[in-house]
């Protein structure tokens, strides 16, 4: 049974610290998201890559976060300095292609705290 | 730009009663419309979606959905619920579908009472 892994599940860190969430797609996916979950905004979308390459980031605090694909099997989220409100739930999904009928696959989140 | 709107936060249920999550939606166009269910630490896993023809849609685990063009709402339904489905219930529209990223409601805990 195909799933989208993420890494670690959980994070604890201090203020300042760089954090880095993994996440590795189904295998033939194409298409990867980074979403973010609060309790005050829900889920939210920060960004995503087909073919490795962004397509949109605009969801994203530039100045601190960045998200990168390096090979088509992971993709990573980086927060560096990280703050207090970065504290949620991060879920990658992996879609298979850029149909509309696409489902999108998400895996089982990386709780962030941030202290 | 496309909004979701999930009125009720919490829903409670008695085990065995029918079940209705509610989901306005703000689009210009025809949309595609998602339920995403959350269960406690998990991931989101899709319950059904709605892109054209037929208004009632079929999912997993004996849930429907219909799409209401005139209302703006694509409503969750269950005839009768089971004890399992106690969890987050999300409704998501796309501009492309799954395609590109999705916006979601702040979703409806579904609290099942014995």
């Amino acid at each position: 049974d195909a799933r989208v892994t993420q890494t670690p599940r959980h994070k604890v860190t201090e203020m300042g610290q760089e954090v880095t969430m993994r996440c590795q797609p189904i295998l033939g996916h194409n298409t990867v998201f980074w979403y973010r979950q609060t309790m005050m905004q829900g889920l939210e979308l920060l960004a995503y890559f087909r073919n490795r390459a962004p397509l949109d980031d605009s969801g994203m605090p530039k100045d601190r976060f960045s998200a990168e694909m390096p090979d088509a099997t992971l993709a990573t989220l980086k927060i560096q300095p990280s703050e207090p409100r970065d504290s949620a739930v991060y879920f990658c999904a992996s879609g298979p292609g850029h149909r509309s009928t696409d489902t999108q696959y998400f895996g089982p989140g990386t709780r962030l705290t941030v202290l | 730009a496309q909004s979701v709107t999930q009125p009720d936060i919490h829903i409670t249920v008695s085990e065995g009663a029918s079940l209705e999550l509610r989901c306005n939606y703000s689009y210009g166009a025809t949309p595609y419309l998602f339920w995403y269910v959350q269960s406690p630490g998990q991931g989101l896993q899709l319950l059904l979606k709605y892109f054209s023809g037929d208004t009632l849609v079929q999912g997993i685990k004996g849930f429907e959905a219909e799409f209401k063009r005139s209302q703006s709402s694509f409503n969750l339904r269950k005839p009768s619920v089971h004890w399992s489905d106690a969890a987050e219930y999300f409704c998501a529209v796309g501009a492309s579908g799954g395609a590109d990223g999705l916006t979601f409601g702040k979703g409806t805990h579904l609290i099942i009472q014995p």
